[in-house]
């Protein structure tokens, strides 16, 4: 079975740390995607990255960086967590179909992260 | 500013009932995507729709892409508790960004 994995599924930490969120795919996807997901707001999309060593500032990348070292690996930073990031964080690969078009989204089971 | 409305946001029916949910827009999109995302989980993909007017079945699950490709329906015939989650639909603009919708939240009593 395809998959994206997420290093953690929950998460403390506390206000001012630097918190590495991690996610691996085995599908060799090139774009590879983090959002967030709030009650009320929805997936917001921080950051995302169609190569390896590429990244794209998404709709929220305030406070937030990314790694992509691998192609099957995209790293969300948060360089100095605050409580209003906390929140429920998704990574997502892509891929093209055979007829070349990219297919949907597969994503990971998210890590809720608590910032205190 | 692409924006795609769900409705409705929340929904709360019987077990064995049918039920419509929508996913709306004014703006065209070459493809829209239908997740269905339960409690602690990540979202997983239910289907793509790409041609205007394309209806697609899965099981007991109808998809329908409006034939001007800005709008679209999910259709359950005879709900059951398993359907119950968060129903979100995402389209895709020409730029190949994908906007998502806020929704759908359905609960099925037994």
């Amino acid at each position: 079975d395809v998959k994206v994995t997420q290093s953690s599924r929950y998460l403390v930490k506390r206000t001012g740390e630097k918190v590495f969120l991690e996610c691996v795919q085995d599908m060799d996807h090139e774009n590879m995607f983090w959002y967030r997901q709030d009650p009320g707001l929805g997936l917001r999309l921080i950051y995302f990255s169609y190569d390896v060593k590429m990244k794209e500032k998404g709709d929220i990348p305030e406070g937030y960086s990314v790694s992509r070292e691998k192609k099957e690996r995209f790293s969300l930073i948060l360089e100095s967590a605050s409580t209003n990031q906390t929140s429920m964080y998704l990574c997502a690969s892509r891929g093209r179909t055979g007829g070349g078009i990219f297919g949907g989204y597969t994503f990971g089971s998210g890590t809720r992260l608590t910032v205190v | 500013t692409q924006l795609l409305e769900q409705s409705p946001q929340f929904l709360s029916i019987q077990e064995g009932e049918n039920l419509t949910v929508y996913c709306n827009s004014s703006s065209v999109f070459s493809s829209l995507q239908w997740y269905r995302q339960e409690p602690g989980e990540g979202p997983v993909l239910l289907v793509t729709v790409v041609t205007g007017g394309e209806v697609k079945k899965l099981k007991r699950l109808t998809f329908q892409f409006g034939d001007a490709r800005k709008d679209s329906s999910l259709h359950i015939t005879a709900a059951q508790p398993g359907d119950t989650g968060l129903y979100l639909c995402a389209g895709a603009n020409r730029d190949d960004k994908i906007i998502f919708g806020k929704g759908t939240r359905l609960h099925i009593l037994p």
